[in-house]
């Protein structure tokens, strides 16, 4: 059980958008701004693709979006592209005691 | 672009000490306003925090692995490294090694990291 919610998988067609979620408490998501969002593909080392909740990376796509809204932050891909297709997971603050957590991934599927 | 890369061995023995160690390249273990992490992954399983050592030594620690972890540093081999004694089955894992960017004291996100290494825990 992780500590961050995450839908298992997500899917969509070559230029629509989608959203993935990812749902945490009060203790972490809902009170720092230190949501980061990061793109995993297989055999390879996670990269970095959102941080502080908005922003992104030298380098990255701007087709990648980062928003929160109480306890739930988003990333949203846009005009979505065959290379998207990967595991994308979400990070948080949680707190002096807890340090970080981690949501627990979500599929992306490219149609 | 840091870059990091994980080594130990891939299977160890029940209640012996998992051993990694962290090698650093482009960048340097004791640059400022960075700490050097340990996470892990079991497998189907989200990602679970292990620890974090700074340049100077100090560590903290996910207190539910505190009693068996220890995280250490060594700056002339720009390493750093990872003991986890009293391992069960529990322990199996793919475990990363990451740079965390510290902005005024707080953990702001994972810049670099290793490509994980799996370790199984088995007799």
């Amino acid at each position: 059980q992780s500590a961050l919610t995450q839908p298992a998988s997500v899917s969509g067609s070559p230029g629509q958008s989608i959203t993935i979620s990812c749902t945490g408490t009060s203790s972490d998501v809902g009170s720092y701004k230190l949501v980061s969002w990061y793109q995993e593909h297989p055999g390879k080392a996670p990269k970095l693709m959102i941080y502080e909740v908005t922003k992104r990376p030298s380098g990255v796509s701007n087709r990648f979006t980062g928003s929160k809204s109480g306890n739930t932050a988003s990333l949203t891909i846009s005009g979505l592209q065959a290379e998207d297709e990967a595991n994308y997971f979400c990070c948080s603050y949680a707190g002096s005691r807890t340090y970080v957590v981690f949501g627990g991934g979500t599929k992306v599927t490219v149609l | 672009q840091v870059q990091l890369q994980e080594s130990g061995p891939g299977l160890v023995k029940p209640s012996q000490t998992l051993s990694l160690t962290c090698t650093v390249s482009g960048g340097s273990v004791s640059s400022g306003g960075y700490n050097w992490n340990w996470i892990r992954q079991h497998p189907g399983k989200g990602l679970e925090w292990i620890g974090y050592i700074y340049s100077s030594g100090s560590t903290y620690y996910n207190p539910s692995l505190k009693s068996r972890v220890n995280i250490s540093v060594d700056a002339s081999k720009n390493q750093f490294s990872l003991n986890l004694n009293s391992v069960t089955a529990a322990d199996t894992a793919v475990y990363y090694c990451a740079r965390c960017t510290i902005a005024m004291a707080f953990p702001n996100f994972f810049e670099d990291w290793g490509q994980g290494t799996l370790v199984t825990v088995s007799s």
